[in-house]
């Protein structure tokens, strides 16, 4: 199993729909991301949460709500979507046990807003 | 602004040959500095971290230069395969308490 989970991997949505994705992962990371790829654009960071207690906005937070539900879930919302939210969406974790802070990617959802 | 550039043309090459790939940046003193490897429709995969006080460090095939003065780091791969095409992405951050930012990353191709 995959140490870094997100469902779903692909949906397909109308404008308007309230969406989540959620994120699990069982490396035991305190830290978790959650970034949006588009072509040409690259990865951009959404939120992030170095703890339970923890949420932080990213560059792109806007239309965008999450949810650290314990250490190993974040789950990210889209309360309305709309069809510049079509992107692929990555979730990740990091250790802070050293300095190296080296993300650990999920496979990605693939979100598709019509 | 900050920003984070790598050469958005694609980068072909001959198996056998020594990629380099370009990553700078601007309007950042980071603490280091992270080299990812994407495939398509994947996550990112980690490669190699370089700190600030780090001139050069070198994984195997992979070697990554960090020059704080010029802001730029410089990622090579010595006898490429065509096993390595991907894209590469850098990343940065300004220290553990932030969260890193990516460049849009170079496409590689390695042709037999």
């Amino acid at each position: 199993d995959a140490d870094v989970t997100q469902t779903p991997r692909n949906r397909i949505t109308k404008t308007g729909k309230r969406i989540m994705l959620e994120c699990s992962q069982t490396k035991g990371h305190d830290r978790m991301y959650w970034y949006r790829q588009d072509p040409g654009l690259g990865l951009r960071l959404i939120y992030y949460s170095f703890d339970v207690k923890d949420i932080n906005k990213g560059e792109i937070s806007d239309g965008y709500s999450v949810s650290r539900q314990a250490q190993a879930k974040f789950s990210l919302s889209l309360e309305s979507a709309i069809p510049n939210q079509t992107a692929l969406y990555f979730c990740a974790t990091s250790d802070t046990s050293g300095v190296a802070g080296e993300l650990f990617f999920g496979e990605g959802s693939r979100l598709t807003v019509l | 602004s900050q920003k984070i550039e790598q050469n958005s043309e694609a980068l072909n090459i001959q198996e056998g040959k020594t990629a380099t790939l370009t990553c700078n940046y601007t309007n950042y003193s980071p603490a280091y500095l992270q080299w990812y490897r994407q495939d398509p429709g994947r996550g990112p995969v980690f490669l190699l971290l370089i700190r600030e006080n780090e001139k050069e460090k070198r994984k195997e095939r992979l070697k990554v230069t960090f020059d704080t003065t010029l802001k730029q780091s410089l990622f090579h791969i010595t006898a490429s395969q065509p096993a390595d095409s991907a894209t590469y992405l850098c990343a940065l951050a300004l220290n553990s308490g932030y969260a890193l930012n990516f460049g849009k990353g170079t496409s590689l191709l390695v042709t037999p």
